[in-house]
């Protein structure tokens, strides 16, 4: 099975770097995915990584280790829109599926 | 016209009654999804299709059924409703080449 660990909040200024991680032990990796959620609403993709490294997009960015189960999404210059719910998924291999962690709500202050 | 389209998207209910809810997509994917989601928590699976002849339980399926009627539509059945069933329900889609999941815009379902 798949254990998703990621912090339950977050609070960061507008204009700076915050960092959301999310450590994960699954039994075969497909990929890891994040998603944003603002508060009733549906979750939207943001970044896919499968191999190790950086994916940059704009102002997001999201980091994979797969040997250390672990992952994170930086978000850069910091808009108040960006207050949101951050999901992290897993998906293992060959199922299909992805399997999500409980999200890190993340609260932008002027 | 959204691409991922769920009805209701509200509904009150009370215990013991039959609910379906519905979901439609025009994006031609094959693969569509069932999750819930309650306060403060992730989305859990409850029923997963990868075409109109492949049904496969989640997570939490217990109290649930689904239907693919067609490659469009997936249908949630809750066969008699229980308070603890009150949640955000969320349907989603995803294609073969990728894994990313496309949701639509939720059913707030709460059970009295």
């Amino acid at each position: 099975g798949q254990n998703i660990d990621q912090p339950t909040e977050m609070t960061a200024t507008e204009g700076a770097i915050v960092q959301i991680n999310c450590t994960y032990q699954t039994s075969g990796f497909n990929g890891l995915f994040w998603y944003q959620q603002h508060a009733g609403e549906a979750p939207t993709f943001l970044s896919y990584n499968v191999l190790d490294g950086l994916e940059e997009k704009g102002r997001f960015s999201s980091f994979l280790s797969r040997s250390k189960g672990y992952s994170y999404l930086l978000l850069k210059e910091l808009q108040m829109k960006d207050s949101a719910s951050y999901l992290c998924a897993v998906s293992p291999a060959n199922a299909g599926k992805s399997t999500f962690g409980d999200g890190t709500t993340l609260t932008v202050k002027p | 016209d959204a691409d991922v389209t769920q009805t209701p998207r509200n509904r009150i209910t009370k215990t013991g009654k039959r609910i379906m809810l519905e979901c439609s997509q025009t994006k031609g994917h094959d693969r569509m999804y069932w999750y819930r989601q309650d306060p403060g928590l992730g989305l859990r699976l409850i029923y997963y299709s990868f075409d109109v002849k492949d049904i496969n339980k989640g997570e939490i399926s217990d109290g649930y059924s689904v239907s693919r009627q067609a490659q469009a539509k997936f249908s949630l059945s809750l066969e008699s409703a229980i308070p603890n069933q009150t949640a955000l329900y969320f349907c989603a889609t995803s294609d073969l080449s990728s894994s990313s999941q496309y949701f639509g815009p939720g059913t707030r379902l709460t059970v009295l």
